[in-house]
Formats: C-alpha cells, sequence, structure tokens
C-alpha cells in the first residue's frame, strides 16, 4: 500500500522552539507540499517542491522554512515556534501534472505552548 | 470572492438518499477537478477526480463538471452513515510548479440512520 508517512502524529512544543515535521513519501512523486489545517479556514499551502532542492512559498509561508534533499523526503520547519502556528500539519504528494489528485499523510496535530 | 466555494453545511440526508455537493470556481482556466472526503480527525482521501464537461460515474458516487458555469457537484447516491463525513473540493489549474491546487473549505455531510 502507497503511503505518506508524517513522523510524528501529536507534537507539544514550547514558544521559541525550533521544530521538524518530516514527511517521507514512497510513491517516486516529484511534487510533495505542505498544508495546515485550522477550523473555519481549511487547507492553507505553506510551501511546496516539485523537485530534489526545488522549494516555492505557498500562501502562508511566514515563520516556516523546507527542505527537500531527496526525493522521497520533504521537511518542515518551524524556526521558532509561536502559539499561533498550533494547527494541524498535512503534507501531500503527487505526480507531476495536473490531472493528479494527492496523497496525504495521517497528519501531525501540534501544540505550542 | 473566495477562489473556490462550497457550502459549508451541514447537510444532512436520510439514509439511502442522495446527497448533492456543490462548488463553484473563479478561475476560468482551471483544468482538473477533484473531490476529497475527510473524516473527522483523520486527512483528506481522493475520492473523485474529473477533467472534462460531463459527468463521471465511479461506484456511488457522481462528479459532475460544467466548465461554463464553473461548477463541479459530487453526488452520493445510496447515502449510508459511513458517507458522514467533509468533502473537500480541490481545482488545479495555474501556478508555478506543475500547478497549483486550490481547495474550498468544504461541506460537512451528515448521514442519518
Amino acid at each position: 500500500d502507497v503511503k505518506v508517512t508524517q513522523s510524528s502524529r501529536y507534537l507539544v512544543k514550547r514558544t521559541g522552539e525550533k521544530v521538524f515535521l518530516e514527511c517521507v513519501q514512497d510513491m517516486d512523486h516529484e511534487n510533495m507540499f505542505w498544508y495546515r489545517q485550522d477550523p473555519g479556514l481549511g487547507l492553507r499551502l505553506i510551501y511546496f517542491s516539485y523537485d530534489v532542492k526545488m522549494k516555492e512559498k505557498g500562501d502562508i509561508p511566514e515563520g516556516y522554512s523546507v527542505s527537500r534533499e531527496k526525493k522521497e523526503r520533504f521537511s518542515l520547519i518551524l524556526e521558532s515556534a509561536s502559539t499561533n502556528q498550533t494547527s494541524m500539519y498535512l503534507c501531500a504528494s503527487s505526480l507531476k501534472g495536473a490531472s493528479y489528485g494527492y496523497t496525504f499523510g495521517s497528519g501531525t496535530r501540534l501544540t505550542v505552548v | 470572492q473566495k477562489e473556490v466555494e462550497q457550502n459549508s453545511g451541514p447537510l444532512s440526508v436520510p439514509e439511502g438518499a442522495i446527497a448533492s455537493l456543490n462548488c463553484t470556481y473563479s478561475d476560468r482556466v482551471s483544468q482538473s477537478f477533484f473531490w476529497y472526503r475527510q473524516y473527522s480527525g483523520k486527512s483528506p482521501e481522493l475520492i473523485m477526480s474529473i477533467y472534462s464537461n460531463g459527468d463521471k460515474e465511479d461506484g456511488r458516487f457522481t462528479a459532475q463538471l460544467n466548465k461554463a458555469s464553473q461548477y463541479v457537484s459530487l453526488l452520493i447516491r445510496d447515502s449510508q452513515p459511513s458517507d458522514s463525513a467533509t468533502y473537500l473540493c480541490a481545482v488545479r489549474g495555474r501556478g508555478t510548479g506543475g500547478f497549483k491546487t486550490i481547495f474550498g473549505a468544504g461541506t460537512r455531510l451528515f448521514v442519518k440512520a
């Protein structure tokens, strides 16, 4: 069964900490994405990558960075966690091309205290 | 105007009825259209994709696309309580890195036994 695996299901971090969220896919997908999902706001794109070492800002990149050193792995980094970054974080991947939908990971619920 | 609009619901239908979920989008050059199902506390799961005007059927699900009206819908026949979830409409069109997907905020569906 093909998968997008997120390293943690739940995380609790302190304000100011540097936080790493890891995502690994085994489908040889070119595109990978990081979203956050908040009640009433839906899915908001943070960053995406369409190739190794390539990254593009999404709609809400402030306070985040990403790394894609290998095709299968896409990491989201919160440089200095803040309480307004408490959210559900979803990683997704897809093949290149407009006709392909996304496969999502199971999500990481991050709480910043 | 939001780029992808859905009625937030909740939409409540009795078991066995047809559930009709609707979505409008603003970008006329959008190419691909998707429906995702998201159970409470879970990540979105791709259930349907459609690219051409008309209907596309898959089991109990039918996706309908009308590009002239910028309208896409999902019909669920013989609705079951297990269909109770939030349904996200997603539209893929212009954007960098292999086309950007815009998600609607979702419609909550309740199927009453």
